[in-house]
């Protein structure tokens, strides 16, 4: 079964560092996400992709974020100076356009900010 | 706007016996309705989907969940919960298949 694939799965980085978090989507999916999930609480939405451009994003998507799918199959999520709040779980997900709204989601990359 | 409810962080069941997680929605329009469950250091996976299609959903591993429209309700059932079903489960709810927004999720424990 095709799948969502991060990497990498734990990141450690200092205050202040930047960051790229890598996912490879679904080759036929168009449509693709980034959500977090801080330690013991919920799945949040981050910002969605279509048509290489941001579609939608959440209020926590701030100008230290970006995203970016430069060579047509790698999503990657940048976070420019990291804060000690940043370290989540984040998920990345994508799906395929067509009646089939569930999407397909990784198994996360751990960032832990020190 | 759109938001998801799961009544009771934690549920917890003997082997064997139904297991029943509930989920109310408010949406503005017709939601799309997804339940995922996430199992320990795992990501989230797709259990079943609500999408305006038959309202008595059946996804994998036993699992069913009925849309209520009256009740804006989504609560997810299994007749006989198994050991493995032990994990954390979250009701999303999305209005034109864009973004989800989730449940702050439900864990559950299935009892010897």
């Amino acid at each position: 079964e095709p799948e969502v694939t991060q990497t990498p799965s734990h990141q450690v980085t200092q205050m202040g560092q930047e960051v790229i978090l890598r996912c490879v989507p679904i080759s036929n999916h168009l449509y693709f996400y980034w959500y977090r999930q801080i330690l013991g609480q919920k799945v949040e939405f981050l910002v969605s992709f279509y048509n290489n451009e941001i579609s939608e994003k959440s209020e926590i998507f701030d100008d230290q974020f970006s995203v970016e799918r430069p060579d047509g199959s790698n999503f990657t999520l940048k976070i420019r100076s990291t804060k000690l709040e940043d370290s989540a779980m984040y998920f990345c997900a994508s799906r395929r356009e067509g009646v089939d709204y569930g999407y397909t989601f990784g198994s996360g990359t751990r960032l832990t900010v020190v | 706007a759109q938001s998801v409810t799961q009544l009771g962080s934690h549920v917890s069941v003997s082997e064997g016996a139904l297991v029943l997680l509930r989920c109310n929605y408010s949406s503005s329009v017709p939601p799309y309705l997804f339940w995922y469950v996430q199992y320990p250091n795992q990501g989230l996976q797709l259990l079943l989907k609500y999408t305006s299609a038959a309202t008595l959903v059946k996804g994998i591993n036993g699992f069913e969940a009925e849309f209520k429209k009256s009740e804006t309700s989504f609560h997810l059932t299994k007749p006989s919960a198994h050991m493995s079903d032990a994990a954390e489960y979250f009701c999303a709810v999305s209005l034109n298949a864009g973004k989800s927004t989730f449940g702050d999720g439900t864990t559950l424990t299935v009892k010897p």
